[in-house]
């Protein structure tokens, strides 16, 4: 049972960099997100999806972008990293009305 | 603005003894509630969740919240900590109508043997 998957576990980046972070999910959930999480601030949502071909803002969308052109994949790609980026980003999946499914995180930093 | 509070950022207690971790919700139109826990160095894992019925919800690891919609309120209690219950516990919210879920900011969880 794979669940959520994301790629890579860890990344550096230069300032000025771009880079995706992939999401994969093997559920069929319709919703898929991503999350930042800084120290004392929680989850902080970037993206969201209700379905294929549909995306949103979550709270804290600048600087990335997302498509969703399968239902199970929701990559977020950083246009051009900057240090403030530097966070742990996580992928989530679930059901309308269900629990959200995490995956392992992403541990980004920017230099 | 719909949002989720947790208000202790860290609660230590001594293992065995009980434990209340604090989560108020700001609006009083009708919620799904989670909590979930985030061991170090992993992904969060589902403690329960209360989507309808019974206002008492049980989860895994002997931890159980109420729903207390009077009071936009639904905390987290477990009657005697272990020390592998050192953790981080996030609360979350949907709000209906807004489809997406909300964190607290977490309240870190230290177990003293």
């Amino acid at each position: 049972n794979a669940g959520v998957t994301q790629t890579p576990k860890f990344q550096v980046l230069k300032t000025g960099q771009s880079m995706t972070l992939q999401c994969a999910q093997d559920m069929n959930h319709e919703y898929m997100s991503w999350y930042r999480q800084d120290p004392g601030m929680g989850l902080r949502l970037i993206h969201y999806s209700v379905g294929a071909g549909i995306t949103d803002q979550g709270e804290v969308p600048n600087g990335y972008n997302v498509s969703r052109s399968t239902t199970e994949d929701f990559p977020l790609r950083l246009l051009s990293a900057a240090p403030s980026q530097t966070s742990v980003y996580f992928c989530a999946s679930s059901p309308r009305t269900g629990e959200a499914f995490f995956g392992q995180g992403t541990r980004l930093t920017v230099v | 603005a719909q949002s989720v509070t947790q208000l202790d950022s860290q609660v230590p207690v001594f293992e065995e003894a009980p434990v209340e971790l604090r989560c108020n919700y700001s609006s009083s139109v009708s919620v799904y509630l989670f909590w979930y826990v985030q061991y170090p160095n992993q992904g969060l894992q589902l403690l329960l969740k209360y989507l309808s019925g019974s206002t008492l919800v049980k989860g895994i690891n002997g931890f159980e919240a109420e729903f207390n919609k009077s009071q936009t309120s639904f905390h987290l209690r477990k009657p005697s900590v272990h020390i592998s219950d050192t953790a981080e516990y996030f609360c979350a919210v949907i709000y209906f109508g807004n489809e997406k879920l909300t964190f607290g900011t977490g309240t870190r969880l230290t177990i003293i043997p």
